[in-house]
């Protein structure tokens, strides 16, 4: 099974401010890695497919990066709505594991 | 609009059996690859199931043997029997659309299931 891990856990940040948040694989998925935001009480909603490509519909401030077993989600601008839970998943193979989460907070 | 709207959660006792429903709009579950996730409360998110349009089933190893997933394509609604609940059971369960390799793009509101004497 493949197993993720991202990082930072949680952050503190203002908004405008630029975050990045990092998910590592622990084997190589090329570029079947996903990113969601969860705000609090609610369900996901899916942000960055395959790496790089956004969903439609999510603003530009949202971007993602890498292949294999590294990859970042970055916000840049960060929003009062961005204040949530971050996850990384891959759909590589079953499966399809989370990273734990990575909670941005306002500083 | 393309909505999924989970149904059938509640409280049941240890080694119960629930089942819960996912009725889809504005898609075919059939024609697409059906996810469960789950996350207990104050945790993360956790894959448990997917059906693909084919039939063929996974499982997460922490329910396999004790959840099943199915679909009704005549009522366009995706399903998860649960037996032999645990008390590590206990989560808000979503069901997703997944799209291969492209990740969960529709999801439902979620429905609670607690499992507790």
């Amino acid at each position: 099974d493949i197993e993720m891990t991202q990082s930072p856990s949680s952050l503190s940040a203002s908004v405008g401010d630029r975050v990045t948040i990092t998910c590592r694989a622990s084997q190589t998925i090329n570029s079947h890695l996903n990113w969601y935001r969860q705000k609090a009480g609610e369900a996901p909603d899916l942000l960055i497919y395959a790496a790089s490509s956004l969903q439609n519909g999510v603003p530009s401030r949202f971007s993602g990066s890498g292949s294999g077993t590294d990859f970042t989600l970055t916000i840049s601008g960060l929003q009062v709505e961005d204040f949530a839970t971050y996850y990384c998943q891959q759909s590589s193979s079953v499966p399809f594991s989370f990273g734990q989460g990575t909670q941005v907070e306002i500083k | 609009e393309m909505q999924l709207v989970e149904s059938g959660g509640g409280l049941v006792q240890p080694g119960g059996s629930l089942k819960l429903s996912c009725a889809a709009s504005d898609f075919s579950v059939s024609n697409n690859y059906m996810n469960w996730a789950r996350q207990a409360p104050g945790k993360g998110l956790e894959w448990v199931s997917l059906i693909y349009s084919g039939g063929s089933t996974y499982y997460a190893d922490s329910v396999k043997g004790r959840f099943t997933i199915s679909r009704d394509n005549s009522k366009n609604t995706l399903y998860l029997q649960m037996d032999n609940l645990r008390p590590g059971d206990t989560a808000v369960y979503y069901c997703a659309r997944g799209i291969p390799f492209y990740g969960m793009d529709v999801w439902g509101q979620g429905t609670t299931v607690t499992v507790s004497s």
